[in-house]
Formats: C-alpha cells, structure tokens, sequence
C-alpha cells in the first residue's frame, strides 16, 4: 500500500541558509501534519493543513512557513537556518480529520543537519 | 490542553520475557485516543497499537496489549515475549477526538527499550 513520502531524507544546509522539506501524503488524505523531533527529543506539532487551508498551528518558527498545494503535497519551507533547526521533520497524513488509528500515517521523515 | 508522562526514560528487559510500558496522561476533553508508537534507531515512526476513551475492552495486536485504566488515566504498553528486534524508543500518545481541534498529535518523552539476548 501507499504510504507518506518525505524528501529528502537527508538534508545538510549551513546556518542562513534555506531548505524546503516535501511531503506527498497518502492518496485522497486530504489533511497533513508537519512535526519537529529534535536529538533525543519528543515529536512537537508545527503546523497543520485540512483540505489546503491551514488548520492548527503549533510551535513553530517565524521563519518557518509551510502551505498544502491542489495536489494535496504539502512543503515546509525553512529560512535563516539555524542551529537548533537541526532535527528529525516527520510529515504524517489522514483522511479527515479522524479516520481512526490506522488513518493517521507517518512518512519517514527528512533528517536536516544545519552546520 | 493535554500532557502525557512517562516515567522510565529507560527500560530493560531479558528476552522472551514480558516488559510494561507506563504512560499517563491529562486531560479534560471527554473523548480522546491513545496511541502507542515505537521508533527504532533509524528514525521512522511505527504505529503499534490505539485505545479509544470509550473503548471498554483493552486493545490488543499480536503481542502488544494496552493495560487501560480510565479513571488513573494510564494506558500502559504490555509486550509480551520480548524480541531482540523490539529494542527501540517507544512512545505514547494522545489526540483529541471531541471535535473543535485539528486532532494534533501530542507525545511524551518517550522510554528507550533495551531487548538483551
């Protein structure tokens, strides 16, 4: 079965720079979740899309912007990168907003190292 | 808002022999899931196992089963037989499900499982 791609899967940017993480979501969820797992750290929610509208916003950075495009992919987009930005950015995708346990699906993740 | 504990930062267990998991958790929302996820050391996420609030009977796969105590508000991870394989982080989790919110994901910090032969 389908699951949810994340690219890149591994991703080395310097301090300033930009990077834009992708995430193809299941087919026909329409709603994806961006999350953030720093080293040894538990998974914080950054921001949420429903149908191509922003749903729930967590605790993410000004500098951070992210959006759901027709096709339901969503990008996160990170500017002015910094050290703390390094981190494991985990996109999960649903069908609705609930759709039971088996319906909330995690891509693998894009690893990003900021040196 | 909701939090989720969990106590042993570290766990470790002998194999083929059971290991329980803690969690608890706080919450004023009157419908929720529990989730439970294991990530091994390469970094995906895996779904184990899901407890509904209202959900009477304890959730069972395979050898994972969730030991749900509603009125402490723990849903402990029970696996059974420990394998080698089982050697991960594990984490438990929770999503409100009254409505009202976007149904987010909120995690504890997690309990890394040791599996030693």
């Amino acid at each position: 079965a389908a699951g949810v791609i994340q690219s890149p899967r591994h991703l080395i940017k310097e301090k300033r720079e930009t990077a834009t993480l992708k995430c193809y979501p299941i087919p026909r969820h329409d709603t994806v979740y961006w999350y953030q797992q720093g080293p040894g750290q538990d998974p914080q929610f950054l921001i949420s899309f429903y149908e191509k509208m922003q749903s729930d916003k967590g605790s993410i950075p000004d500098r951070f912007s992210a959006q759901q495009f027709s096709d339901y992919h969503s990008e996160l987009n990170m500017s002015s990168l910094e050290l703390g930005d390094s981190a494991l950015y985990f996109c999960a995708s649903s069908l609705g907003r609930w759709t039971g346990p088996y319906g909330y699906t995690f891509g693998s993740g894009t690893r990003l190292t900021v040196v | 808002a909701q939090k989720i504990t969990q106590t042993q930062p570290g766990m470790f267990v002998q194999e083929k022999e059971a290991v329980t998991l803690d969690c608890t958790y706080d919450t004023s929302d009157q419908s929720y899931g529990l989730f439970w996820y294991k990530q091994p050391s390469s970094g995906e996420m895996i779904f184990l196992i899901y407890q509904g609030s209202y959900d009477e009977q304890n959730a069972t796969e395979g050898r994972y089963s969730l030991n749900f105590q509603k009125a402490r508000k723990s849903a402990n991870l029970v696996i059974s037989a420990s394998q080698l394989g089982d050697s991960a982080m594990y984490f438990c989790a929770m999503r409100d499900l009254s409505g009202g919110s976007n149904y987010k994901l909120t995690f504890g910090k997690g309990t890394l499982l040791t599996v030693n032969p």
